[in-house]
C-alpha cells in the first residue's frame, strides 16, 4: 500500500520568505503526483500536477519537483504572502493496481504566513 | 462551469439515522470517488466508480453504500449512522485515461450525535 508523508506538519513564517514543503512516498511506481491547497472549511484546489515522466512543474510563484526514484516531491513557494496561508496536501496516483485513478494523500502541511 | 457539486454542505444526524450524500459533476468525467477527511489524517477512499455502472470498495467502506445513478451522479449512503462516521466527506471526479488533475467538491460536513 502506498504511504505518503508530508514534512513539516506545520510551518509559520513571515511574509516574503521562500518556502519548501516536502512530500515522500513509499512506492515509486506512480502515475502522477498532485499538490493541492485547502483553505479552512473548504474543498481541495489543485495547484500542480506532475506526470511520472516529468521532473518539475511551475505555476506562478509555485514550483513542484519530482524525484520518482527516491520517492520525493517538493513544493517551492517563492516570496510567500499572507494569502498563501492554507493547508497544502500532496497526493499520489498509483501507476498500477486495480483502484483506478484513486489518490493516496499525505496529512498535509499547515502553512501560516504572517505580515 | 460548476465542476463537482455536493449536497448538503452541512448535516447533523442522530446515531442510527440514515442519509444520502449527493454528488454531481458536469465535466463529462467517467470516474468518481468518495473520500473522508478526519482531523490529523489524510483523505481516505471510501468507494469509487471507475465508470458508469460499476462501483468498488476503497480502504474504509464499512457502514457505507454507493450508487452510480448515471454518468454525472454518484451518491453515498449511510444506512445507520454511527459517531465514528463524523467526518468531512469529499466527492471527486476524473477523466480516466487522461493525465489530468482530479477535481473535488467543497465537501459535506457531517456530525453524528
Amino acid at each position: 500500500k502506498q504511504e505518503v508523508t508530508q514534512i513539516p506538519a506545520a510551518l509559520s513564517v513571515p511574509e516574503g520568505e521562500n518556502l519548501v514543503l516536502n512530500c515522500s512516498f513509499t512506492d515509486s511506481a506512480i502515475y502522477n503526483l498532485q499538490w493541492f491547497r485547502q483553505d479552512p472549511g473548504k474543498g481541495l484546489t489543485s495547484l500542480l500536477l506532475i506526470q511520472s515522466s516529468q521532473r518539475e512543474q511551475t505555476s506562478g510563484r509555485l514550483n513542484a519537483s519530482l524525484d520518482k526514484s527516491s520517492g520525493r516531491s517538493t513544493l517551492y513557494i517563492a516570496a510567500s504572502q499572507p494569502g498563501d496561508s492554507a493547508t497544502y496536501l500532496c497526493a499520489v496516483r498509483p501507476g498500477r493496481g486495480s483502484t483506478l485513478g484513486r489518490l493516496y494523500f499525505g496529512r498535509g502541511t499547515q502553512l501560516t504566513v504572517w505580515p | 462551469n460548476a465542476g463537482v457539486t455536493q449536497t448538503p454542505k452541512f448535516q447533523v444526524l442522530k446515531t442510527g439515522q440514515s442519509m444520502t450524500l449527493q454528488c454531481a459533476q458536469d465535466m463529462n468525467h467517467n470516474s468518481m470517488y468518495w473520500y473522508r477527511q478526519d482531523p490529523g489524517m489524510g483523505l481516505r477512499l471510501i468507494y469509487y466508480s471507475a465508470s458508469e455502472g460499476t462501483t468498488d470498495k476503497g480502504e474504509v467502506p464499512n457502514g457505507y453504500n454507493v450508487s452510480r445513478l448515471n454518468k454525472r451522479e454518484f451518491s453515498l449512503r449511510l444506512e445507520s449512522a454511527a459517531p465514528s462516521q463524523t467526518s468531512v466527506y469529499f466527492c471527486a471526479s476524473i477523466l480516466l485515461g487522461q493525465n489530468q488533475p482530479q477535481h473535488f467538491g467543497d465537501g459535506t460536513r457531517l456530525s453524528i450525535l
